[in-house]
């Protein structure tokens, strides 16, 4: 079984903060990560994904996250946060213990960035 | 390139109506997933599609659900007779072979409201 924990439904800062969102996984065979995010009424766009490659994974808009093992963790960083950037994030968890990838998703995190 | 389309955008009937969902997945891809998004429960993954064959349906809710996807360009969700409770969003994506380290592309969602 797999399974995602975001800590935190709502994260606030202020434009040009560091951007920190806190996921931890849980799965028997080693996991492959996600992180997606939601604009108001559009479907979800693919941030980066970790898919046992390098640890630490870029992805699009400034966003990366880091891949660790020991605490089961893959947290989405973002160094200066823009307005922009205001959305709701998922974390997911697919693993190829499954015949397929079936993605497991986190209850996300809605990110407010304030001027 | 054209992302997954979904039709319509909104929907609203009334309970015990039939409410049919349509997408179409991105060229090229021969997997297909419907997912249900909802403030209760998150995203929840109703059925995966691969080659046009339903391979997981454990996620659809009861029988009043059921799913087709007759060709590689074309697939539905069906709910007969809707009821309240059905109201959420429901997303449809596509990968291009359901792999576990593949990124899924999200359609823009169907809101359905059921009265």
């Amino acid at each position: 079984a797999q399974s995602v924990t975001q800590l935190g439904s709502h994260v606030s800062v202020s434009e040009g903060a560091l951007v920190l969102l806190r996921c931890n996984y849980s799965s028997s065979v080693p996991p492959y990560l996600f992180w997606y995010v939601q604009y108001p009424n559009q479907g979800l766009q693919l941030l980066l994904k970790y898919t046992s490659a390098a640890t630490l994974v870029k992805g699009i808009n400034g966003f990366e996250a880091e891949f660790k093992k020991s605490e089961t963790s893959f947290h989405l960083t973002k160094p200066s946060a823009h307005m922009s950037d205001a959305a709701e994030y998922f974390c997911a968890v697919s693993s190829g213990g499954t015949s397929y990838g079936k993605l497991t998703f986190g209850q996300g995190t809605i990110l407010t960035v304030h001027p | 390139d054209a992302g997954v389309i979904q039709s319509p955008r909104h929907e609203v009937t009334e309970m015990g109506q039939e409410v049919t969902l349509r997408c179409k997945p991105i060229s090229g891809h021969n997997s297909l997933f419907w997912y249900r998004q909802t403030m209760m429960r998150g995203l929840e993954l109703l059925i995966y599609f691969n080659n046009n064959v339903p391979i997981d349906d454990s996620g659809m809710p009861e029988d009043r659900f059921s799913a087709k996807m007759p060709n590689a360009s074309f697939s539905t969700l069906k709910i007969q007779p809707s009821e309240p409770r059905d109201s959420a969003v429901y997303f449809c994506a596509s990968s291009r072979q359901g792999l576990s380290t593949d990124t899924q592309y999200f359609g823009p969602g169907t809101r359905l409201t059921v009265l």
